[in-house]
């Protein structure tokens, strides 16, 4: 089975300030990773994803993730925030042969003005 | 187009009760996931179909959970003789073809609460 551990249960930035947002990974297989967004009362939706191919992914809102699988890690970042970003934010696994995803415990975004 | 949507929003039932959550995913979406969510914690997977069929049931916690899918489109999340710990927000998401590399849309839950 695959686990995520995203470190940081809470992450308070200024507006305009580059944010990092940590998750690593458990797997004894090649794994698919994926960054989710929640936004208050709304449904998960998808900011990025890797599947294979170059360790540097971008997804939507100007976020961008690495894979870095000697560190098992697939952090998640983005230069310049806004209050628009404020949300909470869950990292997830899948064995590349599997259909079980395995999501964080999230992680609380909120930009400060 | 209309995304995943979850009825009811919220359920609030008493312990020892059945209960049915229902799932309507994107029109046309072959797969169908279900999630649970617990207060302070990432959605937790239940069960996924591939069509009619659950490919996949192995994260439903014990034999008081069940789910449906009859026709290959809408959904059912049974839980019989409810527990307090059974108490979570159940998120529902579909794909548009089977494959775990696919984009799942999310639909905004249903809160349950076993008093």
């Amino acid at each position: 089975a695959q686990s995520v551990t995203q470190l940081d249960s809470q992450v308070p930035v200024f507006e305009e300030a580059p944010v990092e947002l940590r998750c690593n990974y458990s797997s004894s297989v090649s794994v698919y990773l994926f960054w989710y967004v929640q936004y208050p009362n709304q449904g998960l939706q998808l900011l990025l994803k890797y599947l294979s191919g170059s360790t540097l992914v971008k997804g939507i809102n100007g976020f961008e993730a690495e894979f870095n699988k000697s560190q098992t890690s697939f952090h998640l970042r983005k230069p310049s925030v806004h209050i628009s970003d404020t949300a909470e934010y869950f990292c997830a696994v899948t064995a590349n042969t599997g259909n079980q995803f395995y999501f964080g415990t999230g992680t609380s975004l909120t930009v400060i003005p | 187009g209309a995304g995943v949507s979850q009825t009811p929003s919220n359920k609030v039932t008493e312990k020892g009760k059945y209960v049915e959550l229902r799932c309507d995913p994107i029109s046309g979406h072959t797969a169908l996931y279900w999630y649970r969510q617990s207060l302070g914690q990432g959605p937790e997977f239940l069960i996924y179909f591939q069509g009619t069929g659950a490919a996949d049931d192995s994260g439903l916690p014990n034999d008081r959970f069940f789910a449906v899918r009859p026709e290959g489109s809408v959904s059912t999340l049974k839980i019989q003789r409810t527990e307090r710990g059974d108490s979570a927000v159940y998120l529902c998401a579909s794909s548009l073809i089977p494959g775990n590399y696919n984009e799942q849309f999310f639909g905004p839950g249903t809160r349950l609460t076993v008093l």
